[in-house]
């Protein structure tokens, strides 16, 4: 089993749609939890840390929930710009043992 | 803003060349990262450094090895390329300590090994 894994997608939705993605982990001592956005052929970059009580930036929020071992990502009024692929990222171990999910890629169609 | 160069974006090799990639950061970052990107695999770690001299291997490492011998500088070095190192790499670096966690990326560089 993967140590981190999505559903790689592709979800193709309308502009202004609400998007929601999973990622499951499979270690239980996990410690951060990360949404990093790359565009195509482009490197990533971060998108948004995950915390404890869930998080919110602008039409953007992130939840953790440790019980179920899971974090999600939630897009409201999708732009045409958030067309990318979305890594979940689990440290897993220490500050230098960052877990990639293979991502998730989205489209958003006018 | 950060920065981390990689010195090439595509390069093309035979099977058995030696290859250099380099990686350069203009931050005092002390942590470097070298990942290879395969479809439907995510990103997976091939080594780290975080200090001058210093590496740690990660999950592939084999058929690679690293050299850092300047804090800036971080190179990945495929000592006889083969096909299935075909791959996109991206060198990422890091603070330590508590902004350890936010990887900032170069932007790749695309192996293909013929």
């Amino acid at each position: 089993r993967k140590e981190v894994e999505q559903d790689p997608g592709p979800f193709n939705v309308p502009e202004g749609a609400t998007v929601a993605f999973n990622c499951t982990y499979s270690n239980s001592a996990s410690q951060s939890f990360f949404w990093y956005r790359q565009d195509c052929r482009k490197e990533p970059k971060l998108l948004m840390s995950v915390y404890s009580s869930g998080n919110e930036d602008g039409r953007f929020t992130a939840q953790l929930n440790r019980a179920s071992q899971y974090i999600s990502l939630l897009i409201r009024d999708s732009k045409l710009s958030d067309s990318a692929t979305y890594l979940c990222v689990v440290n897993t171990y220490n500050n230098n043992d960052m877990r990639f999910g293979a991502g998730t890629r989205l489209t958003v169609k006018p | 803003d950060v920065k981390v160069t990689q010195s090439s974006r595509y390069l093309v090799k035979r099977t058995g060349e030696k290859v250099f990639l380099e990686c350069v950061q203009d931050m005092d970052h002390e942590n470097m990262f070298w990942y290879r990107q395969d479809p439907g695999l995510g990103l997976r770690l091939i080594y780290f450094s975080y200090d001058v001299k210093m590496k740690e291997k990660g999950d592939i490492p084999e058929g690679y090895s690293v050299s850092r011998e300047k804090k800036e500088r971080f190179s990945l070095i495929l000592e006889s390329a083969s096909t299935n190192q075909t791959s996109m790499y991206l060198c990422a670096s890091s603070r330590y300590g508590s902004g350890a966690n936010v990887l900032t990326f170069g932007a790749g560089s695309r192996l293909t090994v013929l």
